[in-house]
């Protein structure tokens, strides 16, 4: 079946210092790609997506770029903040389709002071 | 507005029990959505609705049913608990299928 992957399972930055999560997909279909962040205890919250006819998206310290060749995704936070410790979540879907959403299985982002 | 609400937030079963999980949404969303979490895993979907009155199968739909009578609440039925349905269940909605998903708190179900 169709899966997304997500990598690393759990990183560790020094305040300050850059983040990358990276996910791969399979399905060709996909054409959507939020990611979510989710706190301990608490619900998941989108922080930023991106559509398939866009290549890079960034929002303040936060980036996502988009390899539709490659079918790969990537979220990049930049001066980490002890407040970007979560859990952060990628996903694949499709515009056409509710059930074609898949998640990856998630980053836990530790930032150290 | 109290966006996406669930009841209950806890729940301890005993395996063959049933019981029914509520989600409610003000945000006259069309589409919603029950997954569940489990640790390592992500989230599954598990059933998902696109309006009043229909549901679909999702990833993972054996052993939930859901229904879908009013458009702001989208139920979720176990009708005869597993251990392994031991989980975090959480209930989302959106206006449309590729766009952002709203989270309800969660619901913690153990089955024993």
């Amino acid at each position: 079946g169709e899966n997304v992957e997500q990598h690393p399972s759990t990183l560790s930055v020094q305040e300050g210092d850059s983040a990358v999560i990276k996910c791969t997909y399979s399905d060709s279909a996909s054409n959507y790609f939020p990611w979510y962040k989710q706190e301990l205890g608490k619900r998941p919250q989108l922080i930023i997506d991106i559509r398939s006819n866009v290549g890079e998206k960034k929002d303040q310290r936060i980036a996502v770029t988009l390899n539709k060749t490659a079918k790969h995704f990537s979220l990049h936070i930049t001066e980490t903040q002890p407040e970007d410790s979560a859990v952060y979540f990628c996903a694949a879907s499709s515009y056409s389709s509710a059930s074609k959403i898949i998640f990856g299985s998630g980053t836990r982002l530790s930032i150290r002071p | 507005n109290a966006g996406v609400t669930q009841t209950p937030k806890f729940r301890v079963l005993k395996t063959g029990q049933s019981m029914t999980l509520l989600c409610a949404q003000d945000m006259n969303h069309e589409y919603m959505y029950w997954y569940r979490q489990d640790p390592g895993m992500g989230l599954r979907l598990i059933h998902y609705s696109v309006g009043e009155g229909t549901t679909a199968k999702g990833e993972v739909p054996d052993g939930y049913n859901v229904s879908r009578l009013k458009k702001q609440n989208f139920l979720l039925g176990l009708e005869s608990a597993a251990p392994s349905q031991t989980s975090v269940y959480f209930c989302a909605s959106s206006y449309e299928a590729g766009s952002e998903q709203y989270f309800g708190p969660g619901t913690r179900l153990t089955v024993t």
